[in-house]
This record gives structure tokens, sequence and C-alpha cells, in this order.
């Protein structure tokens, strides 16, 4: 597609409960980024990915969080035992080249 | 921590007037950034500078860059009620194994009609 399409747009869990988020990147776009963000301003970077590979993983919580991009499938983050902290939106983007990125509309994650 | 941190927080100008907006970060870079968000939106890239480029156009953007003073700015001519949206500066560390964009805290700009 010529953009980058998340799904759920929202999602509600209770603490502990799984959360799993979906992104499909532009066609032939190889690089896919996953960012947090909390309270409208602060952007925080989780993962990439180059094709299939993780690229930079350095902004992952371990413990709970973990991220695919299969060939011919969505990429997906996956939360395990959500906690209220990971209240926040989550935007997938993808590249062609690694530098300028474009990206999704977002899942917006509510713990409650 | 951010890597960025953008000044001013706020801005409101009226419709025709020129806007502009602060970026300064504290490591060496491969770029520098920047991106538009709406309301409820994601982000959309508007420019990118590199290390070695000292200022670049593109329509009613210009934005500097002063790797001496790690300090970016991004001036909207003849804004418009439709650039009404958040502004974030972003940044790719130089070197290192890593491709990973690190955003400012943004600046919401709200252009008055």
């Amino acid at each position: 597609g010529e953009e980058v399409a998340q799904t759920p747009k929202h999602l509600v869990r209770g603490e502990g409960q799984k959360a799993k988020l979906y992104c499909a990147p532009i066609k032939g776009h190889s690089y896919v980024f996953w960012y947090q963000q909390v309270l409208k301003n602060e952007f925080k970077f989780l993962i990439s990915f180059q094709n299939e590979n993780v690229f930079d993983e350095t902004g992952m919580p371990k413990e709970r969080f973990s991220a695919k991009c299969l060939p011919n499938s969505p990429c997906s983050l996956e939360i395990q035992a959500t906690k209220l902290e990971d209240s926040a939106v989550y935007f997938c983007a993808s590249s062609p080249t690694g530098r300028e990125l474009f990206f999704g509309s977002g899942t917006q994650l509510s713990v409650l | 921590s951010q890597q960025g941190e953008e000044d001013p927080q706020a801005l409101s100008i009226q419709e025709g007037e020129n806007a502009t907006m602060n970026c300064s970060y504290k490591t060496s870079i491969n770029n520098l950034q920047w991106y538009r968000q709406n309301s409820g939106r994601g982000l959309v890239h508007l420019i990118l500078i590199r290390s070695n480029e000292r200022e670049k156009h593109s329509g009613r953007l210009r934005v500097t860059l002063d790797t001496s003073k790690k300090s970016s700015s991004l001036l909207i001519t003849a804004s418009r009620a439709a650039d009404t949206a958040s502004y974030f500066c972003a940044t790719v560390p130089y070197g290192g194994a890593t491709n990973k964009l690190i955003f400012g805290t943004g600046t919401l700009l709200a252009v008055q009609p």
C-alpha cells in the first residue's frame, strides 16, 4: 500500500493482559520502526528492522516486549502482561532507505 | 533520554506571519530531520539536512544547521492556519550501528486565522 497501516486504532487491556499491535509497511520499504509516544510529546524508540531482521533493539524492554517482521505478514509488536505505564500511542514507521520515515496513524493502547 | 530539545515549547502567531522554531541536540549527528504532527495523527516528514549542509529550503520551509553549536532552526514563512501542528526535530547519531531517529520534545505551533 501507499501508506503505513496500523491496526487496531484503539486497544484497551486490563493490567496483566497481553496486547498485540500490527503494522503493514509501505510496499517496497525495507525498514520498519516502532516508537512509543507518551504524553503527546516524547517519542521513545523501541526497535527497528531491516526486512525481517532486527536492526536495532536497544529501546525494547525485553522482559515483556517482543516484535517481529516476517515475510508476507504484517509486522507485530506484542506486550505480555501489560502495565499501566504501557499506556501510550504506538507508532510504526517504514522507510525505503532507513533515513526518512513514513509514519502510520498509531495505535492508542489504554491499560486499565 | 531525548537527544533534542526544542524552543519554544509553544508558539502562537497570526496567519501570514513567519514562525521560527529551534532545536538543540547533544551529540554528533549524521543528519537532522524535521517532522510535523497534526493532532491525533502520525508524524509527517518535512525535510532532512545532512551534517555537512548549512541550509536547506523546501517550499515555505527553511532549515539551518549549525553543527558547532549543535543546533538547528526551522522557519515557516507566510504561515497558514493549516500549519497548526506540533513540530519535532529528530537526529541520527553519528557512527555506530544504528539508524534510529531520536526525537526532540516538540514545538506546538498555533496559527490564528
